[in-house]
C-alpha cells in the first residue's frame, strides 16, 4: 500500500523554525517527484515546494528563502525545513507524491493526512 | 502566474442531482488540469487527472471534460458520500488550485 505519514507540526513562535517529516511506504521518495502543499484554516490549497527525482527543488514565492525541501533516501522520508516562521504560515501541511504520464501531465496522489503548524506567540 | 477561477464557490444539491463545477484558467493549459475531493478534516483525494482521466477506484459517476482554458467536473447522480469540497488544479506551470466548490445538502 502506498502511504504517506506526516509529523513534526506544532505550536511555534513567530520567527521560529520547524522541520516537518513525511514518511513514505510502498514506494521510494526518489522515484517520483514529491511535494508539500498547505491549507490555512478554512482556506484553500496552496502549493509550497517540490523536489524532483533528480534532486532539483523549487518553491512558492511565499516561502522561498525561508523553507528547504530535502529527503533521506535510506529512511524514505521527505522533509520540509521551515525558518523565520510567520503567522501567515499557520496551516495544515500535506506531503504528496507526484505522478506524471508520458505527455508530462502530472498530479498529486496520494496525500498524507497532514500535520498542523500554528505560528503564534 | 496562472490564475484559476472556479465556480460556483458553493452549491446545494439533492441526492440524485446532476452537479457541474467549472474551472477557468487565465491562459491555455492544454489538458493539464486535475480535480480533487476533500472532506472535512481529511486530505484531498484525486478524482480526475489530465482533465478527463478517471483515477482508479473513483466511481464512474464522476467525469471531467475540457481543454485549453475551460474545464468541467460533473457528478452524474450525487450520492450522500459526495458532499465535500472540490478543487481544480493546474499543473501546466508549477501548480495552482482553484478556490474550491463546497457541495452541501439541499
Amino acid at each position: 500500500e502506498v502511504k504517506l505519514v506526516e509529523s513534526g507540526g506544532g505550536l511555534i513562535q513567530p520567527g521560529g523554525s520547524l522541520r516537518l517529516s513525511c514518511e513514505a511506504s510502498g514506494f521510494t521518495v526518489n522515484n517520483n517527484f514529491m511535494t508539500w502543499v498547505r491549507q490555512a484554516p478554512g482556506k484553500g490549497l496552496e502549493w509550497v515546494a517540490v523536489m524532483y527525482s533528480g534532486g532539483s527543488t523549487y518553491y512558492a514565492d511565499s516561502v522561498r528563502g525561508r523553507c528547504a525541501i530535502s529527503r533521506n533516501i535510506l529512511r524514505n522520508i521527505l522533509y520540509l525545513q521551515m525558518n523565520s516562521l510567520r503567522a501567515e504560515d499557520t496551516a495544515v501541511y500535506y506531503c504528496a507524491r507526484g505522478m506524471m504520464d508520458g505527455d508530462e501531465n502530472n498530479w498529486f496522489d496520494p496525500w498524507g493526512q497532514g500535520t498542523l503548524v500554528t505560528v503564534s506567540s | 502566474d496562472i490564475q484559476m477561477t472556479q465556480s460556483p464557490s458553493s452549491l446545494s444539491a439533492s441526492v440524485g442531482d446532476r452537479v457541474t463545477i467549472t474551472c477557468r484558467t487565465s491562459q491555455n493549459i492544454n489538458n493539464y488540469l486535475n480535480w480533487y475531493q476533500q472532506k472535512p478534516g481529511r486530505a484531498p483525494n484525486l478524482l480526475i487527472f489530465a482533465a478527463s482521466s478517471l483515477q482508479s477506484g473513483v466511481p464512474s459517476r464522476f467525469s471531467g471534460s475540457g481543454s485549453g482554458t475551460d474545464f468541467t467536473l460533473t457528478i452524474s447522480s450525487l450520492q450522500p458520500e459526495d458532499y465535500a469540497t472540490y478543487y481544480c488544479q493546474q499543473s501546466y506551470t508549477s501548480w495552482t488550485f482553484g478556490q474550491g466548490t463546497k457541495v452541501d445538502i439541499k
